[in-house]
């Protein structure tokens, strides 16, 4: 099965400073990499993916890079806001028993924080 | 983007009894997952309801601590039996969007379980 290894655990910025967390997968057929946001009781959000026939995706100050050949893929947060402040996940397909449609695999998390 | 409702949003229970949470999307879908977020933790995949058949079960959960059922395309349940303190986790049932052609999937808000 696929194994997400994500860092930092825990990130602190100033606002207005930029963010980036990163993470490597091992199955190199995983074709799809989304970003999720969970903040403080509730559940994750999908805020960006990227699919592996491209190496760049952005959405206004969010963007996700991918490096197929290394296995990672990273988010980036631009101008970072209070309301940033967040734990993000990575995920990637869970391929394990030779289908994945809808199972993923979470990387472990990272606690972002954006001081005022 | 699918709307999905979890009840109830949290409970608190005594060790030796069960929980059955409620997943209630408001379109039909294929897919329908349950994941537990223990404190401070990342997700990890319980099962794949599957409408009209047993659920799958990742490795580490079995059917008799976690029974599953999947009535009809828009609603699932996730039983926690015998629970202990160690199942104190954030319930997650999640869709994907393989009905809608995208790999997106959507959480519900999840259901915070303290187990005394």
């Amino acid at each position: 099965g696929e194994n997400v290894e994500q860092h930092p655990s825990t990130l602190s910025v100033q606002e207005g400073d930029s963010a980036v967390i990163k993470c490597t997968y091992s199955d190199s057929a995983s074709n799809y990499f989304p970003w999720y946001k969970q903040e403080l009781g509730k559940g994750p959000q999908l805020i960006i993916d990227i699919r592996s026939n491209v190496g760049e995706k952005k959405d206004q100050r969010i963007a996700v890079t991918l490096n197929k050949t290394a296995k990672h893929f990273s988010l980036h947060i631009t101008e970072t806001q209070p309301e940033d402040s967040a734990v993000y996940f990575c995920a990637a397909p869970n391929n394990a028993g030779g289908t994945s449609y809808g199972k993923l695999t979470f990387g472990q998390g990272t606690i972002l924080t954006v001081h005022p | 983007s699918a709307v999905i409702s979890q009840k109830p949003s949290r409970d608190i229970c005594q060790r030796g009894t069960s929980l059955t949470i409620q997943c209630q999307v408001d379109s039909q879908v294929t897919m329908m997952f349950w994941y537990r977020q223990q404190p401070g933790q990342s997700l990890t995949l319980i099962a794949t309801a599957n409408q009209g058949s047993e659920a799958t079960y990742e490795s580490g959960f079995v059917i008799d601590k976690f029974p599953i059922s999947r009535p009809n395309l828009t609603f699932s349940t996730l039983t926690v039996s015998n629970m202990s303190p160690e199942d104190s986790s954030i319930y997650l049932c999640s869709v994907d969007g393989f009905d809608r052609g995208t790999d997106t999937q959507y959480f519900g808000p999840g259901t915070r379980l303290t187990v005394l």
